[in-house]
């Protein structure tokens, strides 16, 4: 068992590229997470799926971020033209199917906008 | 407003004393209770975890002890380890609701030799 892989580890883009970050969830988890980690503003939940479907993404600022889960093997965050302020440690977590499991977490990618 | 509250931002002890941390809430929906270890550049792993029907949870070096009333819990190391340093999340969540986590702030706990 690999846990989550996320890819890449580390990214950095110019300020207003595009950055797209993946995560390979555990195998057989039907339920994939996505966090932001940042000094200020912590752990930050941005989006979930379950069973590939998109369930809440409350989380998510409401322009640029998009998340994907297209097959139950990989999910995606794109961040359109992207800002200094998304600089940050995006996490991938995935867990097995039923409420309050345990959550595994990815190394995570951090993402730095220059 | 914060939902998951860790009063210490860190906290350092020495080795083979019990490092105490802290965690409070305000949503009483809230019935479950993960707390998560952090290393650099790592993501955070789960170490224990409790849910709301219990007041204690026990594993190896690690208890929880956890209050409904006073929506506090505490995590309790015992015999720290200077391999213990790391970063510690309280995390809750609703069974009710989401199935978010909302994580507390970390508190960054030293284990001196």
């Amino acid at each position: 068992n690999a846990g989550v892989i996320q890819t890449p580890r580390h990214k950095v883009t110019g300020k207003g590229q595009e950055a797209t970050l993946w995560c390979e969830p555990i195998s057989g988890h039907s339920a994939v997470f996505w966090y932001r980690q940042t000094i200020v503003q912590g752990l930050e939940f941005l989006t979930y799926f379950r069973n590939q479907a998109p369930i809440d993404d409350s989380g998510m600022p409401k322009e640029r971020f998009s998340a994907q889960m297209p097959n139950q093997s990989h999910s995606t965050l794109k961040i359109q033209s992207t800002q200094p302020q998304d600089s940050a440690v995006y996490l991938c977590a995935s867990s097995s199917p039923g409420k309050n499991t345990e959550v595994f977490f990815g190394k995570g990618t951090r993402l730095t906008v220059v | 407003q914060q939902q998951v509250r860790q009063s210490s931002q860190s906290l350092t002890v020495w080795e083979g004393e019990t490092a105490i941390l802290n965690c409070s809430y305000e949503n009483s929906a809230f019935d479950y209770f993960p707390w998560y270890q952090q290393f650099p550049g790592e993501g955070p792993a789960l170490l224990i975890a409790i849910r709301s029907v219990s007041d204690k949870k026990e594993d190896g070096r690690f208890t929880i002890f956890f209050n409904k009333r006073e929506k506090n819990l505490s995590l309790h190391i015992k015999d720290s380890q200077p391999g213990d340093s790391a970063t510690y999340f309280c995390a809750a969540s609703a069974s009710s609701g989401s199935w978010q986590l909302i994580f507390g702030s970390g508190t960054q706990l030293t284990v001196m030799p």
